[in-house]
């Protein structure tokens, strides 16, 4: 059974930084880009960021880009998300999201097959 | 990147017929057979109901199909049912490497 679990999340000062995990079991986690999806409350999906299954490829909304972060440790099993200068606009419930199968999984996928529970992030003073 | 567009609800009493619209541009929607269909229950994390525009994964039910036409995508769900209520996103992949969701779309069943 694929699950994916998120953690790190907290309430942060604006300009403060973050970083949040997600470790995955139930399938080779290296054959699988993966993606940080946001929810700010009350508001819809946002995507944020994507890494290849080998980590050499990274891709980031322009919203985070410069600021965010994505790594991930396959010999952990874990996906990252390293957030720096953090602004209000930041706040929302931070998804990871397992690229589904395909041609495309292992570089960027075309879709999102499993979710974790998300982790809440909170930048405010 | 704009977002795609949905309508921000839609209705229907058990037993009838829904569709949902997203509509995007050539350089997502139109341009790749890579839009997904998301649902999403308060307090809980999206679930993915068709792929690749018209593809079921396994456990969703056959009430729910997609389609796809020129820059707009589509989700209908027949028969409907009260647990059918819940938000629902599209999603499209895009002519950068990024993806784009759509303002997700309220599901009220009357």
């Amino acid at each position: 059974e694929v699950q994916l679990v998120e953690s790190g999340g907290g309430l942060v000062q604006p300009g403060g930084s973050l970083r949040l995990s997600c470790a995955a079991s139930g399938f080779t986690f290296s054959s699988y880009a993966m993606s940080w999806v946001r929810q700010a409350p009350g508001k819809g999906l946002e995507w944020v960021s994507a890494i290849s299954g080998s980590g050499g490829s990274t891709y980031y909304a322009d919203s985070v880009k410069g600021r965010f972060t994505i790594s991930r440790d396959n010999s952990k099993n874990t996906l990252y998300l390293q957030m720096n200068s953090l602004r209000a606009e930041d706040t929302a419930v931070y998804y990871c999201a397992k690229a589904g199968d395909g041609p495309t999984a292992m570089v960027t996928g075309n879709y999102f097959d499993y979710w974790g529970q998300g982790t809440l992030v909170t930048v405010s003073s | 990147q704009s977002a795609l567009t949905q309508p921000a609800s839609v209705s229907g009493s058990p037993g009838q017929s829904i569709t949902i619209s997203c509509t995007g541009t050539s350089s997502d929607v139109g341009g790749y057979n890579y839009v997904s269909w998301y649902q999403q229950h308060p307090g809980k994390a999206p679930k993915l109901m068709i792929y690749d525009v018209s593809n079921r994964p396994s456990g969703v039910s056959n009430r729910f199909s997609g389609s796809k036409s020129g820059n707009t995508a589509s989700l209908t769900i027949s028969g409907l049912q009260a647990e059918d209520e819940a938000d629902y996103y599209c999603s499209s992949y895009t002519s950068r490497p990024i993806w784009v969701f759509g303002g997700g779309t309220k599901l009220t069943v009357l």
